[in-house]
């Protein structure tokens, strides 16, 4: 069973670049499916950051597509995001999630997600 | 972009309530809507897709409908594990939440 698991700084100062990495278990990154990035600001709701393919193709919400980067790392079975110029306003709980296909384009399963905080 | 409303923003209800969440979106995405669960500091938790399809797992007191721009999801006895915040998804063009509704005790 697929299980991922986010990681990377709780704490980053503005105007910075926000990274994070999402290692996949129980299954290969390099299947037929999508690996997706969802935040979630403190006391908020969900907002979709974007998604890639094994092949490196990318999904962006058009709100954030000029300063997200999202890649793939085959030889680690992982996937990882960029976001530049952060602002408090980027403050959230990060998910990755695995974006099936079998399943109307669900996120399932997801990471535990990781409080980013970005404060001077 | 598609836009999605979500209503009400939050409910209360008591255990054994009949409970109907409703999603509406700014355009056509045939059944590619979605619906999670999430509980306070625990990340959100698939439970119908394709507008109807129960997820594995998934008790059958939860239940959706609605095809198009409408879309309902309904926990038919409300249970004290229920108390949570529901979310709709679309996956017609790119993906989009609802702003989620929050179900409280009465």
């Amino acid at each position: 069973q697929v299980q991922l698991q986010e990681s990377g700084p709780g704490l980053m100062k503005p105007s910075g670049t926000l990274s994070l990495t999402c290692a996949v278990s129980g299954g290969s990154i390099s299947s037929s499916i999508w690996w997706s990035w969802v935040r979630q600001p403190p006391g908020k709701g969900l907002e979709w950051i974007g998604e890639i393919y094994h092949s490196g193709s990318t999904n962006y919400n058009p709100s954030l597509k000029s300063r997200v980067t999202i890649s793939v790392d085959k030889s680690k079975n992982q996937f990882s995001l960029k976001l530049s110029s952060v602002t408090a306003a980027d403050t959230a709980v990060y998910y990755c999630a695995r974006l099936s296909l079998t399943t109307s384009y669900s996120f399932d399963p997801w990471g535990q997600g990781t409080l980013v905080t970005v404060s001077s | 972009d598609i836009q999605m409303t979500q209503s009400p923003s939050s409910l209360s209800a008591s255990v054994g309530d009949r409970v109907t969440i409703t999603c509406r979106t700014s355009q056509s995405i045939n059944y590619y809507l979605n619906w999670y669960q999430q509980k306070p500091g625990k990340a959100p938790k698939l439970l119908i897709y394709a507008a109807s399809s129960l997820q594995s797992g998934v008790p059958s007191r939860f239940s959706g409908s609605g095809s198009g721009t409408d879309f309902t999801l309904t926990i038919s006895s409300l249970q004290p594990e229920d108390f949570a915040t529901y979310y709709c998804q679309q996956s017609y063009n790119a993906r989009t939440f609802g702003q989620g509704t929050k179900v409280e005790v009465k």
